[in-house]
Formats: C-alpha cells, structure tokens, sequence
C-alpha cells in the first residue's frame, strides 16, 4: 500500500514566523511531488509542485524534496492569518500511473 | 487557469434516491476523478477515469457509478442514496501520468 505520511497537527504558529509542514512517502519511485492548500469547507488548491531533489522557491513558499529520505517539506514564511489552513501533501505513484497519493494533511494555525 | 466545474455546490437528498453528481472541466484533460472526504479519514478514492468511456475502481467504489461519456465530463451516481454517504464530494482532473490534480469547489451531500 503506497502511503503518505503527514502529522496532523494542529501546528500552531506566531504572524511573521515561518512554518514548516513536512510530509513522507513509501513508494520510493514517486517523481512527482504537491502541496495543496484546503480552507476549512473548501475544495484543494494547488500550491507547488516539485520534482527534482532540493528546493523550490515560489513567492513565500519553498518546497523542498530529499528522495534519498522520501521526505517531502513545504516552508511558509512570514506566516499570516490567511495562511490558516490544511496544507495536503500529495505523490505520484510509481510506473505510469495516473493517480496521486493523498495524505491526511496536517492544520496550520497562525496567531496573530 | 483550470476550471473544474461540479453542478452543486450543496445537496440534499432522501433515502434510496438516486443522486447524479456531475462534473466538468475545461483543460482538455486526459484523467478525471472523483473522491470522497471525511473528518479524519482524507480524501479517498471513488473512481477515475483515464479516457472517455474508460473507467476504473477506487478504494471505495462500493454503492457508486459512473459515467464518462464525454472527455469534459465525468458524473458521478449514487444507485440508492443512504445516510452512510452524506460525505463532501470532490471532483478533479488532470492532464496525464504523474501530473498535479486540479479540484472543483466540491459538493456537500447530505442524505435524509
């Protein structure tokens, strides 16, 4: 069963601060790799997608991906209010397979 | 930008009826899913589709159809309604293998 891997929080974070939400895979041939954002009552929204090892930076936002440690990690700077939310960690699988595999996110508060 | 597009944004429905989900996209994309998401359980796999009248199981097909008659639109069908299916109903697509998913603003379904 391929798996993803995410703690579900709350992670609780001061406005300004940076907040790290980090995410594990099982299928060590997964080369696609998302975040998603989910407001509470609303659908996902993709964030970024990252696909090679190291860092991806866009805006506030930087993904980081080691697949030798099949960990995945979103950074979010200067957190704010807005940025309350579950954040969804989402990998292909493997082979030529069309469905991506969704963790159980993890709940981002920021505090002002 | 995407646009992921469900007929329903809240729905009502009694006991044993048959309920008709529909979504479509328009992206010209190849994959088409439908998930299920509950507190505490994430998001879970229904059906997808890959191509127009292609279809495959989930992890929880059971009590759900589908239809896939046209590449933009992909419904969703729930052969007898019961309350254990009062669920937010989530369509997406995506353009092809190992490729990020695009969301629809969701249903809430509550079966009566």
């Amino acid at each position: 069963q391929k798996e993803v891997e995410q703690n579900s929080g709350p992670l609780s974070v001061p406005e300004g601060a940076i907040a790290s939400l980090n995410c594990t895979y099982s299928d060590r041939g997964s080369q696609s790799f998302f975040w998603y954002r989910q407001y509470s009552g609303k659908s996902p929204e993709l964030i970024m997608s990252i696909y090679s090892n190291g860092d991806k930076e866009d805006g506030r936002f930087t993904a980081q991906l080691n697949k030798a440690s099949q960990y995945v990690s979103l950074l979010i700077r200067d957190s704010q209010p807005s940025d309350s939310a579950t954040y969804l960690c989402a990998a292909s699988s493997s082979g030529g397979s069309y469905i991506p595999t969704f963790g159980r996110g993890t709940s981002l508060i920021v505090h002002p | 930008d995407v646009k992921v597009t469900q007929s329903s944004r809240y729905l009502v429905k009694r006991t044993g009826e048959k309920v008709f989900l529909e979504c479509v996209q328009d992206m010209d994309h190849e994959n088409m899913f439908w998930y299920r998401q509950d507190p505490g359980l994430g998001l879970r796999l229904i059906y997808f589709s890959y191509d127009v009248k292609m279809k495959e199981k989930g992890d929880i097909p059971e009590g759900y159809s589908v239809s896939r008659e046209k590449k933009e639109r992909f419904s969703l069908i729930l052969e007898s309604a019961s309350t254990n299916q009062t669920s937010m109903y989530l369509c997406a697509s995506s353009p092809g293998v190992r490729t990020e998913a695009f969301f629809g603003q969701g249903t809430r379904l509550t079966v009566v």
